[in-house]
């Protein structure tokens, strides 16, 4: 079965510094792997996804990720965090062409200004 | 558009009660889910239906659970009886083509579930 992990519960960042997240996935075919990301007493909004072609995938709010097979993993990046990425980021990997996806347990953004 | 609807926000009701939890999915998309979220399980699919039909309904967590798309547009989520373990925020998503693709799910606010 396939699986997330998501190995940083809560992440403390200043504004303006560099961010990376981690997801590692578990999948034995070819992934769909998405990052979603969800603000207080909001759903679920995606910010990208990787399904093939290159493994650089850029998203929305500037934020972009990477997929590498040897390490089966998915991190998220952006150069610059602002005060308004404060939210929860989930990892997901998609099964039968991407609709049935099994999430990770979420890492908590924080921004110190 | 209006993106995906859900109501109510909130709901909070007494066990024993039963619970009815709406969605309204965007319009020409066909494929609707469910999800659980909890601190203790996170974020778990329940069901997901894809035009009326569903499809995988094994992480329903029991008979108490039932779901239903009456039409293209509309779903909901019944729980009868409803016990405090049903707490719970509970978001539905739909995306326009359903399994044929690798579609974005487009997710609802949710409704926040407290059963005393």
């Amino acid at each position: 079965a396939q699986s997330v992990t998501q190995p940083d519960i809560h992440i403390t960042v200043s504004e303006g510094a560099s961010l990376e997240l981690r997801c590692n996935y578990s999948y034995g075919a070819t992934p769909y792997l998405f990052w979603y990301v969800q603000s207080p007493g909001q759903g679920l909004q995606l910010l990208l996804k990787y399904f093939s072609g290159d493994t650089l995938v850029q998203g929305i709010k500037g934020f972009e990720a990477e997929f590498k097979r040897s390490q089966s993993s998915f991190n998220l990046r952006k150069p610059s965090v602002h005060w308004s990425d404060a939210a929860e980021y989930f990892c997901a990997v998609g099964e039968g062409g991407g609709n049935k996806l099994t999430f990770g347990t979420g890492t908590q953004l924080k921004v110190e200004l | 558009d209006a993106g995906v609807i859900q109501s109510p926000r909130h709901e909070v009701t007494e066990m024993g009660q039963e619970v009815t939890l709406r969605c309204k999915l965007i319009s020409g998309h066909n494929s609707l889910f469910w999800y659980r979220q909890t601190m203790m399980r996170g974020l778990e699919l329940l069901i997901y239906f894809n035009n009326n039909v569903p499809i995988d309904d094994s992480g329903m967590p029991e008979d108490r659970f039932s779901a239903k798309m009456p039409n293209a547009s509309f779903s909901t989520l019944k729980i009868q009886p409803s016990e405090p373990r049903d707490s719970a925020v509970y978001f539905c998503a739909s995306s326009p083509r359903g399994l044929a693709g690798t579609d974005t799910q487009y997710f609802g606010p949710g409704t926040r579930l407290t059963v005393l």
